[in-house]
């Protein structure tokens, strides 16, 4: 297995307040990528990077911010948590479009 | 519309039965990729295809580029094999892996 893990696994935060998750690779991956996994909506990409430094958004990045400092970590912060963003994070890694895709195991986020 | 579209959503079946789940897309793509899931765990890399077929024990993957359209088949199903698979593809256009909303898979002993 490709080594891709998240931090944390599971997290419980309060409305309003910052949030960072962590994806970490050791693949030497160039590619990497924040989802969201909700019922009825399957994975929604919310940002992605294509290189240290180069990030974008993808299609439900309001409220959510990234940063890509190293190849191997790519960090997920929720500004001020909202409900609505309890969810299911997934972070991918691929080493280029045309590669294989390998994910994290998910981070599971409750925001009270 | 969505950019990739899975047929069905939901699958029951008998143990035995062969099994095809459908994955149509409309954008163009530098890789398919077929994954599975299973009920509160992580997501697996089955296949990964930019043209043609492939084969890994029972599951058989194809795609065809001319019609936006790729196939997993399911040989033999057995109950182990319930789980969520999920059509995803790399946009040739700006690397985004964009996800169909999966299909419920469940085969029943």
């Amino acid at each position: 297995d490709a080594g891709i893990t998240q931090s944390p696994r599971h997290k419980v935060t309060e409305t309003g307040t910052p949030v960072t998750l962590r994806c970490h690779q050791t693949e030497n991956h160039r590619y990497m990528y924040w989802y969201r996994q909700d019922p009825g909506h399957g994975l929604r990409l919310i940002h992605y990077s294509y290189g240290v430094k180069d990030t974008d958004k993808g299609e439900v990045s309001d409220g959510y911010s990234v940063s890509r400092s190293k190849t191997e970590d790519f960090l997920l912060t929720l500004e001020s948590a909202t409900s609505s963003q309890t969810s299911v994070y997934f972070c991918a890694s691929t080493l280029s479009p045309n590669t294989e895709a390998f994910f994290g195991q998910g981070t599971r986020l409750t925001v009270v | 519309k969505n950019e990739v579209e899975q047929s069905p959503q939901n699958l029951t079946a008998q143990e035995g039965e062969f099994i095809t789940i459908n994955c149509s897309y409309s954008v163009g793509i530098s890789a398919l990729h077929w994954l599975q899931q299973h009920p509160g765990g992580g997501i697996v890399s089955l296949f990964m295809l930019s043209s043609g077929k492939k084969k890994h024990g029972r599951l058989i993957a194809t795609i065809n580029i001319q019609e936006k359209h790729s196939s997993l088949h399911i040989t033999a199903s057995h109950p182990r094999d319930s789980a969520v698979y999920i059509c995803a593809v790399t946009s040739n256009r700006d690397d985004k892996i964009i996800f169909g909303k999966g299909t419920r898979l469940h085969i029943l002993p």
